[in-house]
């Protein structure tokens, strides 16, 4: 259970281009889903909190105008890369946090494999 | 804030060797630790956790125990093998906040 579907898994654009990512909860309701980017060689860093029917909430130093995320319904979260440039590739991963029947935690979190984006 | 700091790899093993992979953390209140496995191409996947102080998380013969005194949660296998071979990240989920914080990642790469 708990699996979450992020496509597309690789995508090469091209500069000024817009691209949009998706993550589906495909057996669970995800009311929070998180968005992530990775540098090569580098840990995740938290883009934004995607919050079902309300706007994301954004990281410091993250363009909310230039990454749109949308979450508009308990399974389905979208990131929009707009007007790319090749700064902008990188390998973005969308997470979402799930009920946890463990009674040790709350919640557990599942990842989406991964969408690499390439800006040429 | 929350940070976690990972030892810098690549980790270069045989197989069989006895792994560790050293993770400290810096919170306040009691968070929950993770350790992640990255293999390439794919996004991560939960190995272990654990909840408070003195909990072993174990998994696939990996294990890792939370060291309040020590604010650490090292990454332990007593035998490895190729199929080991990935990204592993440590993280923490510290109180108050709903996102996972990461630390930098430990490539992993065990040679036959």
């Amino acid at each position: 259970g708990a699996v979450v579907s992020q496509h597309p898994s690789r995508v090469i654009c091209k500069s000024g281009t817009s691209v949009k990512i998706e993550c589906r909860s495909l057996d669970f309701q995800a009311t929070t889903m998180f968005w992530y980017r990775q540098f090569p060689k580098q840990s995740l860093m938290l883009m934004a909190t995607s919050n079902e029917g309300s706007k994301a909430t954004y990281e410091q130093g993250v363009e909310k105008d230039k990454f749109l995320i949308n979450h508009a319904s308990l399974t389905l979260s979208t990131l929009t890369v707009t007007s790319a440039h090749p700064e902008d590739s990188s390998f973005y991963i969308c997470s979402a946090r799930f009920a946890n029947s463990d009674r040790d935690t709350n919640y557990g979190y599942t990842f989406g494999s991964g969408t690499r984006l390439t800006v040429v | 804030g929350n940070s976690v700091t990972q030892m810098e790899g690549p980790v270069t093993l045989s197989e069989e060797a006895f792994l560790t992979i050293n993770c400290t953390y810096t919170a306040t209140g009691y968070p929950s630790l993770f350790w992640y496995v990255q293999y390439p191409g794919e996004g991560l996947q939960l190995l272990l956790k654990a909840t408070k102080a003195d909990d072993k998380g174990s998994n696939k013969g990996f294990e890792a125990t939370y060291r309040k005194e020590t604010t650490s949660f090292h990454l332990e296998k007593g035998s490895v093998q190729v199929s080991d071979s990935a990204v592993y990240f440590c993280a923490l989920k510290g109180t108050g906040r709903r996102a996972l914080t990461f630390g930098s990642g430990t490539r992993l790469q065990v040679q036959p």
